[in-house]
């Protein structure tokens, strides 16, 4: 079983859509958790840190459900600059000063349509 | 702005050759990395360096080897190219720091593809 677990889609979806991606760890002690974003023919970038309470910036919304271990993204009103793909991102362990291994999902492709 | 910078965009090789892939990166990020991003696999760490001259293996670090001589360069080595190695290469940077060492800043990466 991977590590970090995504559907790879693609998700077709109109502008003004909302759309929701989850991604699964297996590593019930992973202690911080990211969403990254690549845009095509692009590097990843981080898009916004997942927070145990759940948080916001602007139209993303990252949630985390510790039982189920799973951490999801909402996108709402749905641009078309939205289109790339979006990767999971697990710490599985504790942050601390140095290095911390990131383990990364493949990653879900999200194509907005007009 | 951080920039990570890596040689080329575009690799082809022989199967056989010795291949050499650049980094540098210009905000003194004590951490470095190097990865190769396959459809369906994800990014998989190949080796890492947390400073000058230290290099760690990552989860697929066989046929390949790493050098670090100078903090804002880290290049990585493939000694025997072969076809199995053909991939898009994306190197890394990071801080040590606790609360900033989980952001990393990558390169735009190199399409390597051995014939």
């Amino acid at each position: 079983r991977k590590e970090v677990e995504q559907d790879p889609g693609p998700f077709n979806v109109p502008e003004g859509a909302t759309v929701a991606f989850n991604c699964t760890y297996s590593n019930s002690a992973s202690q911080s958790f990211f969403w990254y974003r690549q845009d095509c023919r692009k590097e990843p970038k981080l898009l916004m840190s997942v927070y145990s309470s759940g948080n916001e910036d602007g139209r993303f919304t990252a949630q985390l459900n510790r039982a189920s271990q799973y951490i999801s993204l909402l996108i709402r009103d749905s641009k078309l600059s939205d289109s790339a793909t979006y990767l999971c991102v697990v710490i599985p362990t504790a942050l601390s000063g140095g290095y911390n291994k990131l383990i990364f999902g493949a990653g879900t492709r999200l194509a907005v349509h007009p | 702005d951080v920039k990570v910078t890596q040689s080329s965009r575009y690799l082809v090789k022989r199967t056989g050759e010795k291949v050499f892939l650049e980094c540098v990166q210009d905000m003194d990020h004590e951490n470095m990395f190097w990865y190769r991003q396959d459809p369906g696999l994800g990014l998989r760490l190949i080796y890492f360096s947390y400073d000058v001259k230290m290099k760690e293996k990552g989860d697929i670090p066989e046929g390949y080897s790493v050098s670090r001589e100078k903090k804002e360069r880290f290049s990585l080595i493939l000694e025997s190219a072969s076809t199995n190695q053909t991939s898009m290469y994306l190197c890394a940077s990071s801080f040590a720091l606790y609360e900033l060492s989980y952001e990393q800043y990558f390169g735009p990466g190199t399409r390597l593809t051995v014939t």
